[in-house]
């Protein structure tokens, strides 16, 4: 069964340290995307990455990188020199492309907040 | 460029009293649609997705309903509202299974 743990329910740290924010995954497919969104205290969720299960390669975009590897089933999303508007609650994501329903299956998030 | 609307953006309705939320998508075609709720600011639960028009798929059972009428319009609907309803709704959209899903502002419910 497929399944995203986000075990870090809550995470506080000063502004301007670098943060990692933990996702575990369960799946049977071989072919699986995982994806990051941050949803800010206005609500919206905002799209972060997709990744694909034969990508491997951390990726980096800005402040923000990702670690993915296969062998721990972890999709682990890293803030590097944090700043007060990181705050938010962070959803990893996944869905299974043999999967004969549409969905994404979101982790519970992990509320970050970044002190000034 | 696709934008998703979604409204209203905040409801405050008594108990036993009818729902509609409406969302919509422009600039896309046949895309699927995704109605959610999150409790308590956190988590979020399926509630409907939809791959076409008249197409609905229900993951929890419950007072809710969802129907598609239009390609980009997607509703929530109650005939009976309970406590229990309240909580942030959100619609997204995507272009096809696998693909990211993009989020509406979402609808702050109350039930009295």
């Amino acid at each position: 069964a497929q399944k995203v743990t986000q075990a870090q329910t809550e995470i506080s740290v000063v502004e301007k340290e670098d943060v990692t924010l933990d996702c575990v995954y369960e799946t049977r497919d071989t072919t699986y995307y995982l994806f990051w969104y941050k949803q800010p205290p206005s609500g919206e969720l905002v799209f972060l990455i997709r990744r694909n299960s034969f990508d491997e390669q951390n990726e980096i975009s800005g402040r923000y990188s990702w670690n993915f590897q296969k062998s721990t089933s972890s999709f682990n999303f890293t803030i590097t020199a944090s700043q007060v508007v990181d705050s938010a609650v962070y959803f990893c994501a996944l869905s299974e492309v043999s999967s004969r329903d549409d969905k994404i299956i979101f982790g519970k998030g992990t509320r970050l907040h970044i002190l000034p | 460029s696709q934008t998703i609307h979604q409204w209203p953006a905040t409801l405050v309705q008594p108990v036993g009293s009818p729902l509609s939320l409406e969302c919509t998508v422009e600039g896309t075609s046949n895309p699927n649609l995704y109605w959610y709720r999150q409790a308590a600011g956190r988590g979020l639960q399926l509630l409907f997705y939809s791959v076409g028009i008249g197409q609905i798929s229900s993951e929890v059972p419950q007072n809710l309903s969802a129907s598609r009428p239009q390609d980009r319009q997607f509703i929530l609907s109650s005939k009976k509202l309970l406590l229990s309803d309240s909580g942030f709704y959100l619609c997204a959209w995507s272009p096809s299974s696998n693909q990211p899903q993009h989020f509406g502002d979402g609808t702050r419910l109350s039930i009295l």
